[in-house]
């Protein structure tokens, strides 16, 4: 089962260049979610999507964009990448709400800009 | 906003019982999480507790008390491969986790 897929698993990039990381599910979830986790500052996010068609904001969404434009697929854009995005993102989704809110994780992306 | 603290570190015994705690003060509340995740992979769930009480799963049990915005995760007869960090996550008034900084365990012969 493929649950979560995210890609890519790791990338350098140079600092002011754009970038997507990808995220799909096959678990028919409603909500999806990105995530980055900084050594000493735990899981913070970034963006969410209750439903397809529909995103809000998290924790920390300046320099990040997405889209939700079907059930299955997530992407996270960084229009013009900083050193401080340098981090793992996770990518996760869930089917609804209280019990239903468990999460499931993508493997996560490591991203290093430089 | 939310505010979810716990301890950064701990350390145990192999086969020793330990407890790790999670303070929360959010806006809303519908729920909360613990997750385990190892060095360099994803986080799994472990618990979710919504009513005041005990859940037990196992080797782990984790407990919550609503009026208190206090949560615990008991592990016991610990193991080596349970060296991880531990994430406490409060679901407030929507549909989204809010992550504690998590707490590193180490578990030592």
């Amino acid at each position: 089962t493929a649950g979560i897929t995210q890609a890519p698993t790791s990338q350098i990039l140079a600092a002011g260049r754009s970038m997507t990381l990808r995220c799909t599910q096959d678990m028919r979830h409603n909500a999806m979610y990105w995530y980055r986790q900084d050594l000493g500052l735990g899981l913070r996010l970034i963006h969410y999507s209750n439903t397809a068609g529909t995103t809000g904001k998290g924790e920390v969404p300046d320099g990040y964009s997405v889209s939700r434009a079907n059930t299955d697929d997530f992407p996270l854009t960084l229009a013009s990448a900083v050193p401080s995005q340098t981090s793992v993102y996770f990518c996760a989704s869930s089917s609804g709400t209280g019990e239903s809110g468990e999460l499931f994780f993508g493997e996560g992306s490591r991203l290093t800009v430089l | 906003g939310q505010n979810i603290d716990q301890p950064t570190e701990m350390t145990a015994t192999e086969g020793a019982i330990v407890q790790i705690n999670c303070t929360y003060q959010t806006s809303g509340f519908n729920g909360l999480f613990w997750y385990q995740q190892h060095a360099g992979e994803a986080p799994t769930f472990l618990s979710y507790n919504v009513l005041d009480g005990l859940e037990e799963k196992g080797r782990f049990s984790s407990f919550l008390s609503r009026s208190k915005g206090y949560s615990y995760l008991l592990l016991k007869e610990l193991q080596m491969k349970d060296s991880a960090s531990y994430l406490c996550a409060v679901i407030d008034s929507g549909y989204a986790l809010n992550f504690g900084k998590g707490t590193s365990l180490l578990v030592t012969p």
